[in-house]
């Protein structure tokens, strides 16, 4: 299995409040990705990583912001937590784009 | 617009016979296709995928298959097994690119 670690794995946050979410990665990947799971919608994008320092936008990244300051870890924050970010969060690395993502185990977030 | 489509939210299959789980797609781009297999409060696992130059890949019980002109995906599973119950992924992504779309998932039950 990849190493790929997230933290907390459980979190009940109220509305409101800021949340980070950490992606520690062993693999030495570049790529690295945020994504939430949610009933009726698959997995979605939120944001990604290509490199140190560098990440960009996904498919919902409204209310999201990222970090990347080692190769290893990927920050995920959300910087006023609303009840419609109640998800199961997903890290992911991939060795280059165009290749298959290894996932996380997953970080359950509830906001109240 | 829902670029990667599975149609059936659920498929039951007896213990020893073959499973076939579908997907669909719409972007005439999307060039490399991948399936993951998820298991309750676990990440999704990488099972297979397939390149748009080929139209079949086996690995041990997993084959999937690609119509390129019906824009068509198939994979599955033969014999079926109990520990095959899962929800099934599909996804899909365009030649260089960083992004995965996903299918919103078909969970399989392999009956004893």
């Amino acid at each position: 299995d990849a190493g790929i670690t997230q933290s907390p794995r459980h979190k009940v946050t109220e509305t409101g409040t800021p949340v980070t979410l950490r992606c520690h990665q062993t693999e030495n990947h570049r790529y690295m990705y945020w994504y939430r799971q949610d009933p009726g919608h698959g997995l979605r994008l939120i944001h990604y990583s290509y490199g140190v320092k560098d990440t960009d936008k996904g498919e919902v990244s409204d209310g999201y912001s990222v970090s990347r300051s080692k190769t290893e870890d990927f920050l995920l924050t959300l910087e006023s937590a609303t009840s419609s970010q109640t998800s199961v969060y997903f890290c992911a690395i991939s060795e280059q784009t165009g290749n298959e993502q290894f996932f996380g185990p997953g970080t359950r977030l509830t906001v109240l | 617009d829902q670029q990667v489509k599975q149609n059936s939210p659920s498929l039951s299959v007896q213990e020893g016979r073959i499973s076939i789980l579908n997907c669909d797609y719409t972007n005439s781009m999307f060039d490399y296709f991948l399936w993951y297999k998820k298991y309750p409060a676990e990440g999704p696992t990488f099972l297979i995928s397939i390149s748009s130059i080929k139209d079949k890949n086996e690995d041990g019980r997993f084959t999937v298959f690609l119509n390129k002109s019906a824009k068509h995906l198939s994979l599955h599973i033969v014999p079926s097994q109990p520990g095959d119950s899962a929800v099934y992924f599909c996804a899909a992504s365009e030649a260089g690119s960083y992004q995965l779309t996903f299918g919103k998932g078909t969970k399989l039950s392999v009956i004893p």
